[in-house]
C-alpha cells in the first residue's frame, strides 16, 4: 500500500527567506515521487519528479527536493521565497504495476512581503 | 500530441438527482485513467482508477461509480447525489508505465443544492 503525508497544512514565510514543505511517504514498491503546485483558480502544474535517478531533484522556479529513503521523506525546498510562490503544493507518490498516484492533502504556502 | 477533455465544467444539481461527468483522452492508447475529487480545504482524493476497458478500481466507499466503456473514455456517475458530493472533480491520465507524469483535465465544479 502507498500513502503520503504532508506534515504541514499551512506554511507562512517572508519574501526572500527559505521555503521548506515537508512530505513523508510510505510505499511497498520503489516509489516515484512528485511535487505539484496549484495556484488560485488554476490547474495543477508539475514542479519536479523523482524516478529512481539522482536523489536531489531540481524543478522549475528554483524549487528542489531530496529523496531520502532512510527517512522516507521527499521535502520540497527553495532558498528564497518569492511572492509568486504563494500557492498550494501537493506531494504525490506512485509505484507498482498500475502506477496509481496518491496525493497528499496539500500545504498552503503564504508569502509575506 | 495528447489532450484530455472533461465536461461539463460546472454544474449545479439538486440532492437526489443523477450525475454524469465525462472525460476523454486523445493522442494516446491504453492510458491509465483516474477520477480525483478536491473538496474545499482538503487535498486530492483518488476516487477511481482504471488500467483498461471495463477495469475499475474504487478507492473509497462512496455514492459514486465509474465506467470505462472505451479505451480513452472515463465516466463518473451517481444515481442520487448527496450534499457531500459537492466538490471539484478532476479526470487524469498517465501513460501507464511507472514514474510517468500525470496529466489533468480542466476539472468540473459540482455544487449539490
Amino acid at each position: 500500500a502507498q500513502s503520503v503525508t504532508q506534515l504541514d497544512s499551512h506554511v507562512s514565510v517572508s519574501e526572500g527567506t527559505p521555503v521548506l514543505l515537508r512530505c513523508n511517504y510510505s510505499s511497498s514498491y520503489s516509489p516515484s515521487l512528485f511535487w505539484y503546485v496549484q495556484h488560485p483558480n488554476k490547474g495543477l502544474q508539475l514542479l519536479l519528479k523523482y524516478t529512481s535517478a539522482a536523489t536531489l531533484v531540481k524543478g522549475i522556479n528554483g524549487f528542489e527536493a531530496e529523496f531520502k529513503k532512510s527517512e522516507t521523506s521527499f521535502h520540497l525546498t527553495k532558498p528564497s521565497a518569492h511572492m509568486s510562490d504563494a500557492a498550494e503544493y501537493f506531494c504525490v507518490v506512485s509505484g507498482g504495476a498500475t502506477n496509481k498516484l496518491i496525493f497528499g492533502t496539500g500545504t498552503l504556502l503564504a508569502v509575506q512581503p | 500530441s495528447q489532450t484530455i477533455h472533461q465536461w461539463p465544467a460546472t454544474l449545479v444539481q439538486p440532492v437526489g438527482s443523477p450525475l454524469s461527468l465525462e472525460c476523454t483522452v486523445e493522442g494516446t492508447s491504453n492510458p491509465n485513467l483516474y477520477w480525483y475529487r478536491q473538496a474545499a480545504g482538503r487535498g486530492l482524493q483518488l476516487l477511481f482508477y482504471s488500467v483498461g476497458i471495463g477495469q475499475i478500481s474504487s478507492e473509497v466507499p462512496q455514492n459514486l461509480s465509474a465506467s470505462r466503456p472505451q479505451d480513452r473514455q472515463f465516466i463518473l456517475s451517481s444515481k442520487k447525489l448527496l450534499l457531500s458530493d459537492s466538490g471539484f472533480y478532476l479526470c487524469a491520465w498517465t501513460p501507464g508505465a511507472s514514474g510517468n507524469t500525470i496529466y489533468f483535465g480542466e476539472g468540473s465544479w459540482l455544487t449539490v443544492v
